[in-house]
């Protein structure tokens, strides 16, 4: 059971250049996460999809767009990298958000824009 | 705005000890909260998850309480064991918005 799975695990971009994060999930839950994970600043969210065929801004999405495109997929744009966004990127899943939402993380893409 | 205080932000102790890791959290209308523990280089793993209606949870050596009134939660680990040793986050869920973490307590537990 693979869970949620990311690619790449690891990037190294050159600013102004630009890269998709992908994100599977396998477990059929509706909901679907992109978190970024910065030292001192915890985790953050970008994106999130409640559901196949919506989005919403989370607290820091500036700089990044997300395609939910299907149930099992989420994937995280970066259109034109920046040194800011040098993280590790998480995404993940739950069955439906908000209150009845066990959350399962993928094991993190680590990404450096130099 | 939800916020989610961890206090200490680290912690050692040595092993077999009894520790408490504390967790506040600023809007007491939360739906859930959830306990997760995250190893050096690795994503996060869910320990457990307290639903509003609920006071406590167990899961083996670990014991999770909620106080919504008092916006408080604590992870309970007893018999500590150099296993234990990373970091623990907590998280809260207000309506069907996302989860808002904690920056976390890292934990070292010493042989």
């Amino acid at each position: 059971n693979a869970g949620v799975t990311q690619t790449p695990k690891f990037q190294v971009l050159k600013t102004g250049q630009s890269m998709t994060l992908q994100c599977a999930q396998d477990m059929n839950h509706n909901s679907m996460y992109w978190y970024r994970q910065d030292p001192g600043m915890g985790l953050r969210l970008i994106y999130y999809s409640a559901s196949e065929g919506t989005t919403d801004k989370g607290e820091v999405p500036n700089g990044y767009n997300v395609s939910r495109l299907n149930k099992r997929e989420f994937s995280l744009r970066l259109e034109s990298a920046a040194p800011s966004q040098t993280s590790v990127y998480f995404c993940a899943s739950s069955v439906f958000g908000g209150n009845t939402g066990e959350l399962f993380f993928g094991e993190g893409s680590r990404l450096t824009v130099l | 705005k939800q916020e989610v205080t961890q206090i200490p932000a680290a912690l050692s102790v040595p092993e077999g000890e009894n520790l408490v890791l504390n967790c506040s959290f600023t809007d007491s209308a939360i739906y859930n909260l959830q306990w997760f523990r995250q190893d050096p280089g690795k994503g996060l793993t869910s320990l457990l998850l307290i639903q509003s209606s609920q006071r406590e949870q167990t899961s083996g050596r670990l014991n999770a309480s909620l106080d919504k009134s008092s916006g408080r939660s604590t992870l309970y680990i007893a018999a500590s064991q150099p296993g234990d040793s990373a970091t623990y986050l907590c998280a809260v869920s207000a309506g069907n918005t996302p989860l808002v973490f904690g920056k976390g307590t890292r934990l070292s537990v010493i042989a």
